[in-house]
């Protein structure tokens, strides 16, 4: 069965540092794909970005890099260069591509706070 | 290109009442995803339907809860007396197409739907 875990409920940073919030995924299915969005407290969802289950490399947008490691089975984002609108909840998510129909799997989600 | 639209933003009923929520996808997608979000939880999805059909709606409730997509008009998910239990922000999201690979669902703003 798909899963997604993000166990750090909430994290600190001190702004204009780097930040890694961590999630892990459990599938069988060889092809998938890893997303990450970002909740202000606005309430909307943000896509950010995207890492798929047979990517040579892992994916960067910004100051948003994706360290993807297969074989731990681990997907974690990393933000340089804090900013005090990065203050949000981050969400990992999972789509299997081949089994997993249409639906995509969120995590529980990170509380991320940057401070001044 | 406007982006998804959700509306009402903000919905209040007593318990026994009905909502209905509505979402416009993108211009020129033609899938949506409706997903619920619980306090202080991550996204759930609920169903994906396509124009006049509905493809997966493996997480939605047995009873009370019904989507459509018709040919003309926004997607609405309907909830019918609807409990305390049913208080949360329900998020539409939309793609061009079925939605594989690095195809990105586009998400609407949510519906935070409380019931008295």
């Amino acid at each position: 069965a798909q899963k997604i875990t993000q166990t750090q409920p909430g994290m600190f940073v001190q702004e204009k540092e780097a930040v890694t919030l961590d999630c892990t995924y459990d599938t069988s299915d060889p092809s998938y794909g890893l997303f990450w969005y970002k909740q202000p407290s606005s309430g909307e969802m943000i896509f950010l970005i995207y890492q798929g289950s047979y990517d040579q490399q892992n994916a960067t947008e910004g100051r948003y890099s994706l360290n993807f490691q297969k074989a731990r089975k681990s997907a974690n984002l990393v933000i340089s260069a804090s900013q005090l609108g990065d203050s949000a909840m981050y969400f990992c998510a999972m789509r299997e591509l081949g089994t997993g129909g249409f639906k995509t799997i969120f995590g529980a989600g990170t509380r991320l706070f940057v401070k001044a | 290109n406007a982006g998804v639209m959700q509306n009402p933003r903000h919905l209040v009923r007593r318990r026994g009442q009905e909502a209905r929520l509505r979402c416009s996808p993108m211009k020129g997608h033609s899938h949506v995803y409706w997903y619920r979000q619980l306090p202080e939880e991550g996204l759930k999805f609920m169903v994906y339907l396509q124009k006049e059909n509905i493809i997966d709606e493996s997480g939605m409730p047995k009873e009370r809860f019904s989507a459509e997509f018709p040919k003309e008009g926004p997607s609405i998910l309907r909830i019918q007396q609807v409990v305390r239990g049913d208080s949360a922000a329900y998020f539409c999201a939309s793609s061009p197409r079925e939605t594989s690979g690095t195809d990105t669902q586009y998400f609407g703003p949510g519906t935070r739907l409380t019931v008295l």
